[in-house]
């Protein structure tokens, strides 16, 4: 199975700052990768798929981008509340997930 | 509104079955993949299984593989996994999520269950 890589595991940042997190897949896949949010005690949210398509009523602050086996997720302008953990994940078959990325404010 | 809703979750002791459930409205529900995530308390996400329209494909993770069984009805609405010899590691709060595709092809777990929790112990 391709495993998924996040980095770092856990960040603090100022509001308004720019916060980028990585993925790193295993082997190539392509595009098949999405991001998701998941604020606490909430269900996860689509934000990203395609590598750097934004899902509906994604705020645009939310930007993604990369191929093949390295993608980033980048919030432009880190706002309160968006606080959460963010996982990547390759999104064809045996769609597994990143450990995830827990974002806080400083 | 599109809503998935689980249940069949609760306490139940390791090497003993269990099978949830997930009813689906909102959406043609026999259009689109269907897949399980669970998330152990205070872990992250881990996908668990997941199954295409005709259920035609039908894919395990290797945790999982030869214990759990994911089945649905389109008739119905639902989606099923049947969880057998159980272990203390299955204790999570399971989900049921669906597979948008857009055109192009491309894919992710655009709508997401509350989840229900089964404990092993």
């Amino acid at each position: 199975d391709i495993q998924m890589t996040q980095s770092p595991s856990s960040l603090s940042a100022s509001v308004g700052d720019r916060v980028t997190i990585t993925c790193r897949a295993s082997q190539g896949i392509s595009n098949y990768l999405a991001w998701y949010q998941q604020k606490p005690g909430k269900v996860p949210k689509l934000l990203i798929y395609a590598a750097s398509t934004l899902h509906s009523g994604v705020p645009s602050r939310f930007s993604g981008s990369g191929s093949g086996t390295d993608f980033t997720l980048t919030i432009s302008s880190l706002q309160p509340e968006d606080v959460a953990t963010y996982y990547c994940q390759k999104s064809n078959s045996a769609p597994h997930f990143g450990g995830g990325t827990k974002v806080e404010i400083k | 509104e599109v809503q998935l809703v689980e249940s069949g979750g609760g306490l139940v002791q390791p090497g003993r079955s269990l099978r949830l459930s997930c009813a689906a409205s909102g959406f043609s529900f026999g259009d689109y993949a269907m897949h399980w995530v669970r998330q152990a308390p205070g872990k992250g996400l881990e996908w668990v299984s997941g199954i295409s329209w005709n259920i035609g494909n039908i894919d395990y993770a290797d945790s999982v593989k030869g214990r759990f069984t994911i089945s649905r009805d389109n008739a119905k609405n639902s989606l099923f996994l049947q969880m057998n010899s159980l272990r203390a590691e299955d204790t999570a709060l399971y989900y049921c999520a669906k597979y948008m595709l857009n055109a192009a092809g491309w894919g992710a777990f655009d709508i997401w269950g509350q989840g229900t929790m089964v404990t092993v112990s």
